[in-house]
């Protein structure tokens, strides 16, 4: 089983619509997730971070963490054409040997159409 | 500006003949560490330093070197390159590796082994 794992996709959304990414990870142990966007030979550039479980908010995005289920999703509301791109997973380790260890799932493709 | 940089940020070379991608981070950052991105893989560290003189493996450390002899640089070597070295390398740091959310990345190295 991979550490992080998401689907790959492509996931298609229309333009306004919510687009819903999940990511699970294997180890009990992870302690901080994050989402990063990485549009097409570009560097990934962080979306959002969530420590406890529940829902965090930012503008069009809410990241939503289940710790018991370990699974991390983001939900990206009126979807743009602008956000089509790959979205990764990444936890981060902050204990044992891997302490500082981020892992990253494969990503996402996103892609909205007008 | 806070930046990472990274050099070259485009290579073609030859299998056997030894390569160093540089990084460098302006931040005063503790913990740096090094990616590579490859379809459907997505980013898989290398290794990762968490401070000057403190190196440690990733999860496909074969084939590569590292050094942190100050703590701005953290040089990739790779000493006999091979075709299977043919990737996007991500170079990033943070200010801990406890840090829990700013990760900065470098805008990647397109690195062709022939």
């Amino acid at each position: 089983q991979k550490e992080v794992e998401q689907n790959s996709g492509p996931l298609s959304v229309p333009e306004g619509a919510i687009a819903s990414l999940n990511c699970t990870y294997s180890d009990r142990g992870s302690q901080s997730f994050f989402w990063y966007r990485q549009y097409s030979g570009k560097s990934p550039e962080l979306i959002m971070f969530i420590y406890s479980n529940g829902d965090k908010e930012d503008g069009r995005f809410t990241a939503q963490l289940n710790k018991a289920s370990q699974y991390v999703s983001l939900l990206i509301r009126d979807s743009q054409p602008s956000d089509s791109a790959t979205y990764l997973c990444a936890v981060k380790l902050m204990g044992g040997t891997s302490y500082g260890k981020l892992t990253f799932g494969q990503g996402t493709i996103l892609t909205v159409h007008p | 500006e806070a930046q990472v940089t990274q050099n070259p940020r485009y290579l073609i070379t030859v299998t056997g003949k030894k390569l160093t991608v540089t990084c460098s981070q302006n931040m005063n950052h503790e913990y740096m560490s090094w990616y590579r991105q490859d379809p459907g893989l997505g980013l898989r560290q290398i290794y990762y330093s968490m401070n000057v003189e403190v190196t440690d493996k990733g999860d496909v450390p074969e084939g590569y070197k590292v050094s942190r002899k100050e703590k701005r640089n953290f040089p990739l070597i790779l000493e006999s390159p091979s075709p299977n070295q043919t990737s996007l390398y991500f170079c990033a740091s943070s200010l801990r590796a406890s840090s829990g959310n700013t990760i900065y990345f470098g805008e990647g190295s397109w690195l062709t082994v022939v």
